[in-house]
């Protein structure tokens, strides 16, 4: 069985701060997906990044930035420069894909993510 | 880019009344999900289609059915709803036989049962 583990269930920074958001995944396939996204106040999901388990590359994108590392079954999330619309519920999730039961996302619990002017 | 549509986005009922929730998936995508997701929790899975057949189940209870209209567009019945059921339910779509799996969400619907 798949599971997502976000250590961290809140916290609290300053604008400008950076911030990571750390994310350990289990499963035993040897293919998979890992998935981040943002829940704001308002209640949407909204998709940040998909990553394959081939694809260790990290990935910059503006002020975010994703570390994935195998090895450490880790695919952490770094906030440069947070600001205060950064702030909302983080989720991380794991996808198998490959039939049966494995197409749904399994989620972390989340972080919540709180930028202080 | 056109989204995942949801409607309603607010629902108020009361126990053992039924609801239906509707989804209308983005252009093209082939496969529709469910998520619930309680009070200060994380989405759970509900259930899946495929080209218009059930794919995966999750926690979904026996109360609960879903379908998927030929248009691709998918609700989810609910019935005798309990105060527990009170909750955001997530309907996602993604282009699974392009292997795109991309799940994106749809804004929502916020069931309150009292």
């Amino acid at each position: 069985a798949q599971k997502v583990t976000q250590a961290q269930t809140e916290i609290s920074v300053v604008e400008k701060e950076d911030v990571t958001l750390d994310c350990v995944y289990e499963t035993r396939d040897t293919t998979y997906y890992l998935f981040w996204y943002k829940q704001p106040p308002s209640g949407e999901l909204v998709f940040l990044i998909r990553r394959n388990s081939f694809d260790e590359q990290n990935e910059i994108s503006g002020r975010y930035s994703w570390n994935f590392q195998k090895s450490t079954s880790s695919f952490n999330f770094t906030i440069t420069a947070s600001q205060v619309v950064d702030s909302a519920v983080y989720f991380c999730a794991l996808y198998l894909g490959g039939g049966g039961s494995n197409y749904k996302l399994t989620f972390g619990k989340g972080t919540l993510l709180t930028v202080n002017p | 880019a056109a989204g995942v549509i949801q409607s309603p986005r607010h629902l108020i009922k009361e126990k053992r009344e039924t609801a239906t929730l509707k989804c209308y998936p983005i252009p093209r995508h082939d496969t529709v999900y469910w998520y619930q997701q309680g009070p200060g929790q994380d989405p759970q899975f509900l259930i899946s289609f495929y080209e218009k057949m059930q794919s995966d189940k999750g926690s979904i209870p026996d109360r609960f059915s879903a379908q998927q209209f030929s248009d691709y567009h998918s609700e989810l019945n609910m019935s005798s709803l309990e105060l527990g059921d009170s909750a955001l339910y997530f309907c996602a779509s993604s282009e699974r036989a392009g292997g795109r799996d991309e799940q994106y969400f749809g804004p929502g619907t916020r069931l309150t049962v009292t």
